[in-house]
């Protein structure tokens, strides 16, 4: 099973600063299997980049996947209100499909 | 636009069982992959089951095998998880997730969930 670490934990912004998570797997994941989740409260997940690098539909260009092997991370290049949230990888590249186990960004 | 809603959830003993229902709208179901989330109370994400377009084949996590049961029905555009044997540590809200169009185990879309809590 691949293990998923996501850093840090937590992650204290001010709007309009620049927020970078960090996703790190315990086996290589091949990139077109990386995804990202936002997830805010009592709201279901919302699919923001697949494949690494590629952002979904309907997700601004603020937000920004890079990384391969085993390091990934999500970057959000000016943060906004609704941007403070719950952020989860997930790799669905080989069974069992997994997620890490989340950063929230929060407002400092 | 993609709908999808769940419904069954509830309250049950432990050893009990519940089937939960999630219907969708807004594509073309059966030509897609679904799938079963679930997030214990303050806790993250973790993938239960899915199943394939034509519910040929399906897939479970090692913490439900043999206890849940997935399902669908193309005609009524409707995907189906029988809980049974349920546990305490099965306690939380159960999500249905749309797969992705190249890849099953991405999931692009996702409903509200339905909570499902296991006490005596």
């Amino acid at each position: 099973e691949i293990v998923l670490t996501q850093s840090p934990g937590t992650l204290f912004l001010s709007p309009g600063e620049r927020a970078s998570l960090s996703c790190r797997a315990s086996q290589s994941v091949s990139s077109t299997y990386l995804a990202w989740y936002q997830q805010k409260p009592g709201q279901a997940p919302r699919l923001l980049i697949y494949g690494a690098s590629s952002r979904a539909t309907g997700i601004p260009d603020k937000f920004s996947g890079s990384g391969s092997g085993t390091d990934f991370i999500l970057t959000i290049s000016r943060l906004e209100p609704e941007d403070f949230a719950v952020y989860y990888c997930q790799q669905y590249g080989s069974s069992p499909w997994t997620f890490g186990q989340g950063t929230k960004v929060e407002i400092k | 636009e993609v709908q999808l809603v769940e419904s069954g959830g509830g309250l049950v003993q432990p050893g009990g069982s519940l089937r939960l229902s999630c219907a969708a709208s807004g594509f073309t179901f059966s030509t897609y992959a679904m799938s079963w989330v679930r997030q214990a109370p303050g806790k993250g994400l973790e993938w239960v089951s899915t199943i394939n377009y034509s519910g040929g084949t399906t897939f479970y996590a090692d913490s439900v095998k043999g206890r849940f049961t997935i399902s669908r029905d193309n005609s009524k555009n409707t995907l189906y998880l029988q809980v049974n044997s349920l546990r305490a540590e099965d306690t939380a809200v159960y999500y249905c997730a749309k797969g992705g169009e190249s890849y099953g185990f991405l999931f692009d879309y996702w409903g509200q969930g339905t909570l499902v809590t296991v006490s005596s």
